[in-house]
C-alpha cells in the first residue's frame, strides 16, 4: 500500500518565521511529487516535481524532492497570516495502467502576527 | 469556463439512505477521482477511474460505489453501509498518460447524517 506521511502535523509561527514542512513516502512507479495549498475548500496547486535535487521556487515558496531518500520538504520563507493553511503532499505512481495520487494526512500552518 | 462542478455543495442524510454525489468535468480529462476528508486531515483516496466503464478501489472504498458510464462524470453514491459518512468529499481530475501532469479538484461537497 502506498504511503505518504507528512510533518509536523500542525505548526504555528509568527510571521516571518521561516517553515519547513517534510512530506516522505513508499510507493512502488513513482512518478511524481505534489505539493498543494488548502485554505477553504479546494486545494490549489502548488508544485510537482518529478526529479531529485531540483528546485522548485514561486515566491516565497520554494520545494525540492530527494528521491534516493524518498521525501520532500516543502519551504515558507517571511511567512505571512496569508499563508495560514492545510498543506498537502501527494504521491502519483502508475505505470502504463492506473495512475494512482495518494496524499497524506497534512500539515496544519497557522501564522499569528 | 473549464472545471469541476460538484454538487450539492451541502446534503443532508438520514441514517440507512443511500445518496449521490455528482461530479461533472469539461476539461476532457481522463482520469477522475474521489477522496473523503474529514475535519483537520488530509485526503484519502475512495475510487478513481482513469478511463470510461472502468474504476478501480482506493484506499477507503468500503461503503461506496461509483460509477463512469461517461467520460466527463464520475458520481459518488454513499451508501448506508458506510457507517461514518460525515465529511467533506473532493472530485478531482487529470490528464491521463501524461507522467506528472497536475490534478484539479471541484469545489467539494459536505456531507452530514442526521
Amino acid at each position: 500500500e502506498d504511503k505518504v506521511v507528512q510533518s509536523p502535523l500542525s505548526l504555528v509561527v509568527h510571521e516571518g518565521d521561516t517553515v519547513t514542512l517534510n512530506c516522505s513516502y513508499e510507493v512502488t512507479n513513482f512518478r511524481s511529487l505534489l505539493w498543494y495549498k488548502q485554505e477553504k475548500k479546494a486545494p490549489t496547486f502548488l508544485f510537482m516535481l518529478t526529479s531529485s535535487g531540483i528546485e522548485k521556487k514561486s515566491g516565497r515558496l520554494s520545494s525540492i524532492l530527494d528521491k534516493k531518500e524518498l521525501f520532500s520538504i516543502l519551504n515558507i520563507t517571511a511567512t505571512q497570516t496569508g499563508d495560514s493553511a492545510i498543506y498537502l503532499c501527494a504521491v502519483e505512481r502508475g505505470s502504463g495502467g492506473y495512475q494512482k495520487v495518494t496524499f497524506g494526512t497534512g500539515t496544519k500552518l497557522q501564522v499569528i502576527p | 469556463d473549464g472545471g469541476i462542478t460538484q454538487s450539492p455543495k451541502y446534503l443532508f442524510r438520514k441514517e440507512g439512505q443511500n445518496v449521490t454525489l455528482s461530479c461533472e468535468q469539461n476539461l476532457n480529462h481522463d482520469a477522475m477521482y474521489w477522496y473523503r476528508q474529514d475535519p483537520g486531515q488530509g485526503l484519502r483516496l475512495i475510487y478513481y477511474s482513469q478511463i470510461v466503464n472502468d474504476f478501480q478501489k482506493g484506499d477507503i472504498a468500503e461503503g461506496y460505489s461509483v460509477s463512469r458510464e461517461k467520460k466527463e462524470s464520475f458520481p459518488l453514491t454513499v451508501t448506508s453501509a458506510q457507517k461514518n459518512p460525515t465529511a467533506f468529499y473532493l472530485c478531482a481530475s487529470r490528464m491521463g498518460q501524461i507522467a506528472g501532469n497536475t490534478i484539479y479538484f471541484g469545489e467539494g461537497s459536505w456531507l452530514t447524517v442526521v
